[in-house]
């Protein structure tokens, strides 16, 4: 079965500096999604970034990148420029494509990050 | 982008009654929808998942006669929890997927936190 693991239960960052946060994940299907989520006090589940594991690059968006590593089966998460809206759990989350297990998105226990001013 | 609804956004219920939750995508048709249990500090718990028209499928541990599940379209599904217990009180997220969305994240709705007293 597939699992997601996140090693780091709570990170704290200083603001304007970078944090990296660790996920990484069991499978032996060579075709997956992987998805950050991030989960505010509000508890919405918002979606950060995700990656293919067909492409080879690594995903980008704004000040939020992931260093994907198919064969070490990592996926870190970078934050650049950490701002207070940053502070949340953040979510690592495993999903095959449809058919497999229906889509369903399998998730790591979370990583509680905090940012101080 | 795709907006899935969830309603309530809170309920508080007396123990022994019932309680329904609904789930709606509203700008997509949801083939399949997912429904997770999340306890406070914790990670999101797949409960079942749910295909339009067909009886949905429930993860090992979960009580399909307690949780009921109705997915009766394709933009609607609900969750009753019957005859709750306060040991139900906890959030409940549900989310969506298209057939044609098959390598998208899911998207998610806002939650809901019941409490049963």
């Amino acid at each position: 079965a597939q699992t997601v693991t996140q090693s780091q239960p709570e990170m704290s960052v200083q603001e304007a500096e970078t944090v990296t946060l660790s996920c990484t994940y069991d499978t032996s299907e060579s075709d997956y999604y992987l998805f950050w989520y991030k989960q505010p006090p509000s508890r919405q589940m918002i979606l950060v970034i995700r990656q293919e594991a067909y492409k080879q690059q690594n995903a980008t968006e704004n000040r939020f990148s992931v260093n994907f590593q198919k064969a070490a089966k990592s996926f870190s998460l970078k934050i650049s420029d950490s701002q207070l809206g940053d502070a949340a759990m953040y979510f690592c989350a495993y999903r095959e494509p449809y058919g497999g297990s229906q889509g369903n998105l399998i998730f790591g226990k979370g990583t509680k990050l905090s940012v101080k001013p | 982008g795709a907006v899935v609804s969830q309603h309530p956004s809170w309920v508080i219920c007396k123990s022994g009654t019932s309680v329904k939750i609904e789930c709606r995508s509203l700008d997509f048709q949801a083939t399949t929808m997912f429904w997770y249990r999340q306890f406070p500090k914790q990670s999101l718990m797949l409960m079942a998942t749910s295909n339009e028209g067909s009886k949905a499928t429930y993860e090992q541990g979960v009580e399909k006669d307690k949780f009921l599940i109705n997915h009766a379209s394709l933009t609607l599904s609900t969750l009753t929890v019957t005859s709750a217990h306060p040991e139900d009180s906890s959030f409940y997220i549900c989310s969506a997927a298209s057939r044609r969305d098959t390598y998208s994240p899911l998207h998610f709705g806002n939650g809901t936190r019941l409490t049963v007293t």
